[in-house]
């Protein structure tokens, strides 16, 4: 049983546009999220997290929303570049805080 | 950020061979990962590691090992590699982030093992 779903396997964007990426959990214990950027045979680049205190936090043209009462969680990249595309990965971890629970990944895309 | 090192980044091996993925960081971090990573799939821990001469099984059944004799090593090794065990093998260290109050796990660019 999956307890972190990134629902949309792959995402087309064109350059300039905004992009969102989506993000649903199950377990309500998880209380910190994380993005990562990951390129085909690269280890995945840590980008931006969000700890469930909070509902928004914001790295220059990335942004995360957290809507706990939904348990869904959306990256934000505007404007959207070329370089933004590689499989962005979500991740979340609770008690353990250390043990991180990955989606299977959405493939964006920027077109110019 | 971590700077993390794995070696090698690609191997091509036989079966029954016995093999070691190296993982080095330089960041003095307590906490090591490894993760095992197939296309189009998510990241399973196997191994961690929360300092010298402590390790424990991931998440995901594996049948690598781990040692944690340095803070800066934690070497995976197959006794005896098999194709089920081709894979991407990915290797983090983690950070506590005052910021966030939270841990935030740094990766090495990973070991594409092919096993024939």
């Amino acid at each position: 049983d999956q307890q972190v779903k990134q629902n949309s396997p792959s995402l087309s964007v064109q350059e300039g546009r905004i992009s969102i990426l989506n993000c649903d959990y199950t377990n309500s214990m998880f209380d910190y999220f994380l993005w990562y950027k990951k390129y085909p045979a690269e280890g995945p680049t840590f980008l931006i997290s969000i700890s469930s205190i909070k509902d928004k936090n914001e790295d220059g043209r990335f942004t995360v929303f957290l809507n706990k009462s939904a348990k869904h969680l959306s990256l934000h990249i505007v404007p959207s570049q070329p370089g933004d595309s590689a499989v962005y990965f979500c991740a979340a971890s609770g008690n353990s805080a250390d043990k991180l629970i990955f989606g299977t990944g959405t493939r964006l895309q920027v077109f110019p | 950020e971590a700077d993390i090192y794995q070696t090698p980044r690609y191997l091509v091996i036989g079966t029954g061979k016995k093999i070691t993925l190296e993982c080095s960081q330089t960041m003095g971090h307590d906490k090591m990962y490894w993760y095992q990573q197939d296309p189009g799939m998510e990241l399973h821990l196997i191994h961690y590691s929360y300092g010298v001469n402590s390790t424990e099984k991931g998440d995901l059944s594996s049948e690598s090992t781990v040692s944690r004799i340095r803070t800066e090593h934690f070497p995976l090794t197959l006794e005896s590699a098999r194709p089920s065990h081709t894979s991407q093998y990915l290797c983090a260290s983690s950070e506590y982030l005052s910021g966030e109050g939270q841990d935030t796990q740094y990766f090495g660019p990973g070991t594409r093992l092919t096993v024939l």
